[in-house]
């Protein structure tokens, strides 16, 4: 099993839709989680960023935690064109004394936002 | 975030040859990472290069396919050493500034042929 396992689509909506994308994990010593976006031929950009449980809101994005069923969704809503990348999901845990931890991605998700 | 500029953007090599690939930040950090994307996978963590030492390499990769370098705390090099097909991918630079949050730039798309 991995670690983090992402279904990879591709997923197709129609402008305007609100979108979910979704990653479920294994390792419950992840604290830290992480969506990007890449588009095509481009690195993976950060989109959001948090820790432990709870929803952050940036815009358009949410990005949700459930640590207790393992499960990190990052929502999109009003889904433009310009939406339509891949997104990875990533997640990490706390080094010892607060030392690096290893970022672990999932295989991303292929979103087409259809005008 | 960070700026971080790869070259190249991408090329095309022969099998049996070598290729470095730079990485150049805007500022100083600590920690710069190597990761790989082929098609159809997850981003792959190739090595860990910290100035002033040797680089920390995961599972699977080592040091002579892929060496190294950090010369000082904005610049790393990633080679791969006697490409074979499979070695098309996408190489990626990463830096960590302080949070968990990492950084990449645009990536190297490498074709062996």
């Amino acid at each position: 099993q991995k670690e983090v396992e992402q279904d990879p689509g591709p997923l197709s909506v129609p402008e305007g839709a609100i979108v979910s994308l979704n990653c479920t994990y294994s390792n419950s010593a992840f604290q830290y989680f992480m969506w990007y976006r890449q588009y095509s031929r481009k690195g993976p950009e950060l989109l959001m960023y948090t820790y432990s449980s709870g929803n952050k809101e940036d815009g358009r994005f949410t990005a949700q935690v459930d640590k207790s069923s393992k499960y990190i969704s990052l929502f999109i809503r009003d889904s433009q064109p310009s939406d339509s990348a891949t997104y990875l999901c990533a997640m990490s845990g706390i080094g010892n004394s607060g030392g690096y931890q290893k970022v672990t991605f999932g295989i991303g998700t292929k979103l087409q936002v259809i005008p | 975030s960070a700026v971080i500029s790869q070259k190249p953007s991408r090329d095309i090599c022969q099998r049996g040859t070598s290729l470095t690939i730079q990485c150049q930040v805007d500022s100083q950090v600590t920690m710069m990472f190597w990761y790989r994307q082929q098609p159809g996978q997850s981003l792959t963590l190739i090595a860990t290069a910290n100035q002033g030492s040797e680089a920390t390499y995961e599972s699977g990769f080592v040091i002579d396919k892929f060496p190294i370098s950090r010369p000082n705390l904005t610049f790393s090099t990633l080679t791969v050493s006697n490409m074979s097909p499979e070695d098309s991918s996408i190489y990626l630079c990463s830096v960590k500034r302080g949070g968990d949050e990492a950084f990449f730039g645009q990536g190297t798309r490498l074709t062996v042929v």
